[in-house]
């Protein structure tokens, strides 16, 4: 599989501040995904990042919130806006290059901690 | 939307033994069920996954099986070690590319030496 490169790994902010995560992949992938992780949680999906369009948010998640970038097809940025010590959770890209390769591989997670 | 449900939260088994975790999804079209593994602090890896066109997958110690019809499947370790403690998500989505998976609540898999 591919290799996502993640980062920052971790991050403490301040409440009303943003903090805008970057991944980076070795090859191609057709698809991106944002999902927030709380500790000893499953993970939820946030929004898909569509390459050249707006991203697909799910239920419960707003553009204004968590506005996304996919300016090409190996990278993506994830910018959680005006945060509250509710943010604070672990955020994870994960790529799927399509077709017939159907894994999903993540990026390492940002651990973030607003105060 | 799909549903997974994930059994049990929590499983302790002696070294040496089976741990089986079981899974159950709500919709019929989904056709491609994988296993994360996810250490401590770590990303989840992809340990086995398996399509709706075949019934149970092996590789080593891992297998996993496919009840199509019951819309369930099942992840079996046998000769647990203790490197296999971790967290263990099932997933399920529609497709063979690019659709959204839906993980499972998660399995905490403890190995007691």
């Amino acid at each position: 599989s591919a290799v996502i490169s993640q980062k920052p790994s971790r991050d403490i902010c301040q409440r009303g501040t943003s903090l805008t995560i970057q991944c980076q992949v070795d090859s191609q992938v057709t698809m991106m995904f944002w999902y927030r992780q709380q500790p000893g949680q499953s993970l939820t999906l946030i929004a898909t990042a569509n390459q050249g369009s707006e991203a697909t948010y799910e239920s419960g998640f707003v553009i204004d919130k968590f506005p996304i970038s996919r300016p090409n097809l190996t990278f993506s940025t994830l910018t959680v806006s005006n945060m509250s010590p509710e943010d604070s959770s672990i955020y994870l890209c994960s790529g799927v290059r399509g077709a017939e390769n159907t894994e999903a591989f993540f990026g390492q997670g940002t651990r973030l901690t607003v105060v | 939307g799909e549903n997974v449900e994930q059994h049990p939260s929590t499983l302790s088994v002696q070294e040496g033994d089976s741990a089986v975790i079981k899974c159950t999804y709500s919709d019929s079209a989904s056709n491609y069920f994988p296993w994360y593994k996810q250490e401590l602090g770590k990303r989840p890896q992809l340990i086995i996954d398996i399509r709706s066109n075949v019934g149970e997958k092996k590789d080593q110690r891992i297998a996993v099986t496919l009840n199509k019809t019951a819309k369930h499947f099942s992840l079996h370790i046998t000769e647990t070690q203790p490197e296999d403690s971790a967290v263990y998500f099932c997933a399920a989505k529609k497709g063979f590319g690019n659709e959204k998976l839906t993980f499972g609540t998660g399995t905490r898999l403890t190995i007691i030496p």
